[in-house]
């Protein structure tokens, strides 16, 4: 069963870090570009981080750049998200997904076509 | 950045009907559109891809068209399992974004 597992979510004070961990399984991961995208409660989707499968090219959100990184480990099979100086609005649930591209003619089409069950993150003192 | 506006914001329909959901983003995006379904509690769940293509395992009476800036998400015969909200994102260029969500509830 392809499946994305995330985990490391937990209660952190404002200005402190946490790491977060997705474990992929039942495909090859190596491959694939990843996402971290995030949902405070009661909120809409937000698209936080994307790296590319070789982990060469990153992009992120204004809202996280500079406090978050994403990083990869194709050996074992595993995605992170690096959240440090964190906010009270970073409070959200963190789902990992994977990135699917399909190319027709000209343009290439990107797609989250698989998602963890997602992990909670509350900034608070 | 790109700015995905949804509409209506919520829907009240019977089992049988047919809904239409609207996104529409700030300049042209292509075919670059994709759906997703959400359930309370559960994680996104993708329906439609490339603004058209129907995602594998998802039932038929999904159906997605548009391109450039207006993109619709039909259900041709609304299921009780369909009652979810429901997200367009655009996946022209980064930053991905969302549009706020469209939430089907029940008459």
């Amino acid at each position: 069963e392809v499946q994305l597992v995330e985990s490391g979510g937990g209660l952190v004070q404002p200005g402190g870090s946490l790491r977060l961990s997705c474990a992929a399984s039942g495909f090859t991961f190596s491959p694939y570009d990843m996402n971290w995208v995030r949902q405070a409660p009661g909120k809409g989707l937000e698209w936080v981080s994307y790296i590319i499968s070789s982990g060469s090219t990153i992009y992120y959100a204004d809202s996280v750049k500079g406090r978050f990184t994403i990083s990869r480990d194709n050996a074992k099979n595993s995605l992170y998200l690096q959240m440090n100086s964190l906010r009270a609005e970073d409070t959200a649930v963190y789902y990992c997904a994977r990135d699917r591209s399909d190319r027709y003619g000209d343009y290439v089409y990107n797609y989250m076509d698989v998602w963890g069950k997602g992990t909670t993150v509350t900034v608070s003192s | 950045d790109i700015q995905m506006t949804q509409s209506p914001s919520s829907l009240s329909a019977s089992i049988g009907d047919r809904v239409t959901i609207t996104c529409r983003a700030s300049q042209s995006i292509s075919n670059c559109l994709n759906w997703y379904e959400q359930k309370p509690g559960k994680a996104p769940n993708l329906l439609i891809y490339a603004a058209s293509s129907l995602q594998s395992g998802v039932p038929s009476r999904f159906s997605g068209s548009g391109s450039g800036t207006d993109f619709t998400l039909t259900i041709s015969s609304l299921q009780p399992e369909d009652f979810a909200t429901y997200y367009c994102q655009q996946s022209y260029s980064t930053p991905y974004t969302f549009g706020q969500g469209t939430k089907l509830e029940i008459k």
